[in-house]
């Protein structure tokens, strides 16, 4: 059962321009949540998480958002630059130690 | 640097051999995780490890796979009389907190 999905499996972005990754949850039980990124023959990187408690986290240039209602939430990276292309996963996780993903989506920022 | 490592990085076997991975987490991380990718897929939880304790198993670890963690420290994934359907990467990650988890680059086994 598929509890975090990703439904954008890529997107483009021109460089200096704002990209917004979005991921879904169906499992109300869910209080954690964590972005991160992966590069081609590498490990995934952690990005920057967000407790349910919080409806918005920033770190620089990256800004996750959550909307508990909607069970939404996305990844704002502004300004976007050409190393931001990657895999980014969407994870959630109901207790500490039990992450679910989701499938990734591939950004390119074009420069 | 001292990140999470894993070897080997790659292992291609013929269906029905064994074979082994290890993962060196964060020396000051007592939580290690190991996942299962497959292609356009995200990584899927296989077992998880509080010091040597292995505390938590997932249904997608068939009785052919084992994990140990001796003392605690370094890890080993054994997976037996391997079929087709065991290509994947495997990642191991590990944490201090069990929220921000920190990936090894994976192992990548192929299975002719």
């Amino acid at each position: 059962d598929q509890q975090v999905k990703q439904n954008s499996p890529s997107l483009s972005v021109q460089e200096g321009r704002i990209s917004i990754l979005n991921c879904d949850y169906t499992n109300s039980m869910f209080d954690y949540f964590l972005w991160y990124k992966k590069y081609p023959a590498e490990g995934p990187t952690f990005l920057i998480s967000i407790s349910s408690i919080k409806d918005k986290n920033e770190d620089g240039r990256f800004t996750v958002f959550l909307n508990k209602s909607a069970k939404h939430l996305s990844l704002h990276i502004v300004p976007s630059q050409p190393g931001d292309s990657a895999v980014y996963f969407c994870a959630a996780s109901a207790r500490v130690n039990d992450m679910r993903f989701g499938a990734g989506t591939r950004l390119t920022v074009k420069p | 640097d001292t990140g999470v490592s894993q070897d080997p990085r790659h292992k291609i076997t013929k269906r029905g051999q064994n074979v082994t991975f290890r993962c060196d987490p964060i020396s000051e991380h007592n939580r290690l995780y190991w996942y299962r990718q497959t292609l356009g897929q995200g990584p899927e939880f296989l077992t998880y490890f509080q010091n040597e304790a292995q505390l938590e198993k997932s249904r997608l670890l068939s009785d052919r796979f084992s994990a140990e963690r001796p003392k605690g420290s370094f890890s080993t994934l054994e997976i037996q009389r391997t079929e087709q359907g065991d290509s994947a990467m495997y990642l191991c990650a590990s944490s201090l907190t069990g929220h921000e988890q920190y990936f090894g680059p994976g192992t990548r086994l192929t299975v002719t």
